[in-house]
């Protein structure tokens, strides 16, 4: 079975730009959540879909970053204009739906280097 | 704010002694708590899954709750230098009632294991 996928593993953009990452989750998997780690603090939370549907957002640092899931199945997270604060490692993480295991898989990242 | 701590380390044992990483929450109703494993540049790996008081035994790893201490430890047994990683602690939040399984991490503790 395949993880969870991130594309592209690096990007390096200048401030003002856009990038859009991409997350594919586990087949099957409903929950679809994005993490993101800036150098020295802890990884945080963004967002988490279930399916199509934004469940929570509460982690999205402001109106620049835009996540979406059409169809339900991968999600994109596109930020627009870049600042130099937005420069972090983005994780993916899926996790099934309606069972009793709350775990999450996690993507390998896509590192954002914002100049 | 909810947090999560963690030592940062580094902790340092010998080749086949027990490494034992400890992790203190904030919010009393968390219910779900995770040990994740992370290499360099790679995705973080889960170890260990906790949900109720008590230890959990898998293997080498062994992961201890105590919720009224809101208290979470790993320990590893017969460490190898394979284990030298940054471990994260996770924890998810009392359920929101939105339906968001959002995690909370620490920062983790870089585990370096001394042949």
């Amino acid at each position: 079975e395949a993880g969870v996928t991130q594309f592209p593993s690096h990007s390096v953009i200048e401030k003002g730009q856009t990038v859009t990452l991409r997350c594919d989750p586990i087949s099957g998997h409903d929950n679809l959540y994005w993490y993101r780690r800036v150098m020295g603090k802890e990884i945080k939370f963004l967002l988490h879909f279930v399916k199509e549907s934004k469940q929570d957002e509460s982690g999205m640092p402001n109106n620049r970053f835009l996540a979406e899931r059409t169809g339900g199945t991968y999600s994109t997270l596109k930020v627009q204009p870049a600042e130099l604060e937005d420069s972090g490692v983005y994780f993916c993480a899926s996790s099934p739906r309606g069972t009793l295991d709350y775990t999450q898989y996690f993507g390998p990242g896509t590192r954002l280097t914002v100049l | 704010q909810k947090e999560v701590e963690q030592n940062s380390g580094p902790l340092s044992v010998p080749e086949g002694a027990i490494a034992s990483l400890n992790c203190t929450y904030s919010d009393r109703g968390s219910q779900s708590f995770f040990w994740y494993r992370q290499y360099s540049g790679k995705s973080p790996e889960l170890i260990m899954s906790i949900y109720s008081n008590g230890d959990k035994e898998d293997g080498r790893f062994t992961a201890q709750l105590n919720k009224a201490s809101q208290y979470v430890s790993l320990l590893i047994r017969d460490s190898q230098p394979s284990d030298s990683a940054t471990y994260l602690c996770a924890v998810n939040p009392a359920y929101s009632g939105a339906g968001s399984y959002q995690l909370t991490f620490g920062k983790g503790t870089k585990l370096s294991v001394i042949p």
